[in-house]
């Protein structure tokens, strides 16, 4: 079955740098097209970024486009997600979701239990 | 960017009801390539991951029980719930993934 394991998240400063790892296992991890998203304590769902399965297409939301970095290395079947610039509004919990389908406009069909990233000083 | 807008916020239906929450997108997520809203529905209970319902606005995901439907077409989309179970407490969500960035919708909560 699809699993899906994030790690990384910790207490940093504001103004600190990250790198989350999500683990993927079950499924042909270089076939799919991968999503984190993250969620505030006590607030809903926000997108963060999404790549493609191979790589060549890199999407952010607004509010992380040039402090974030999402990349892939298919040989480890494992997704980050690069930090930096860290800001107060960053603190969430960070899912990590395979995408549904191989393509950039896919859903997030499965999740992980998510890493909690908390920056404060 | 596409803002996602869900209404109501919160609901309370009783065990049996219909539940109904609406999604609006303001941009159209209708493609004219393959005639496909590329809208979803997601499920998170207390504690949990959020949980893929529904994709392509109707297209129920395997395991999903079918009293769960989607529906609308272009901006305006509908999650109904035809008979309210316990389990069904949870928030509700749509997300656009029509054009990046893949907007959410402020949640529903809903509520016995």
């Amino acid at each position: 079955q699809v699993l899906l394991v994030e790690s990384g998240g910790a207490v940093v400063r504001p103004g600190g740098s990250l790198r989350l790892s999500c683990a993927a296992s079950g499924f042909s991890f270089r076939t799919y097209g991968m999503h984190w998203v993250r969620q505030a304590p006590g607030k809903g769902l926000e997108w963060v970024a999404f790549i493609r399965y191979d790589g060549t297409n890199k999407y952010y939301a607004d509010s992380v486009r040039g402090r974030f970095t999402i990349s892939r290395d298919d040989s480890q079947n494992t997704l980050y997600l690069q930090m930096n610039s860290l800001r107060s509004e960053d603190t969430a919990l960070y899912y990590c979701a395979k995408g549904r389908g191989y393509g950039d406009y896919v859903a997030a069909e499965y999740w992980g239990q998510g890493t909690l990233v908390t920056v404060s000083s | 960017d596409i803002v996602m807008t869900q209404s109501p916020d919160s609901l309370a239906v009783s065990l049996g009801e219909r539940a109904t929450i609406n999604c609006k997108s303001s941009q159209s997520v209708l493609s004219s390539s393959n005639s496909e809203n590329y809208l979803g529905w997601y499920q998170q209970k207390p504690g949990q991951p959020p949980k893929l319902l529904i994709y392509w606005a109707s297209t129920r995901e395997s395991g999903v029980p079918d009293r769960f439907s989607g529906s609308g077409s272009g901006t305006d989309f509908t999650l109904t719930i035809s008979s309210l179970q316990a389990e069904d407490v949870a928030v509700y969500y749509c997300q656009q993934y029509s054009r990046p960035p893949y907007t959410f919708g402020q949640g529903t909560k809903l509520e016995i």
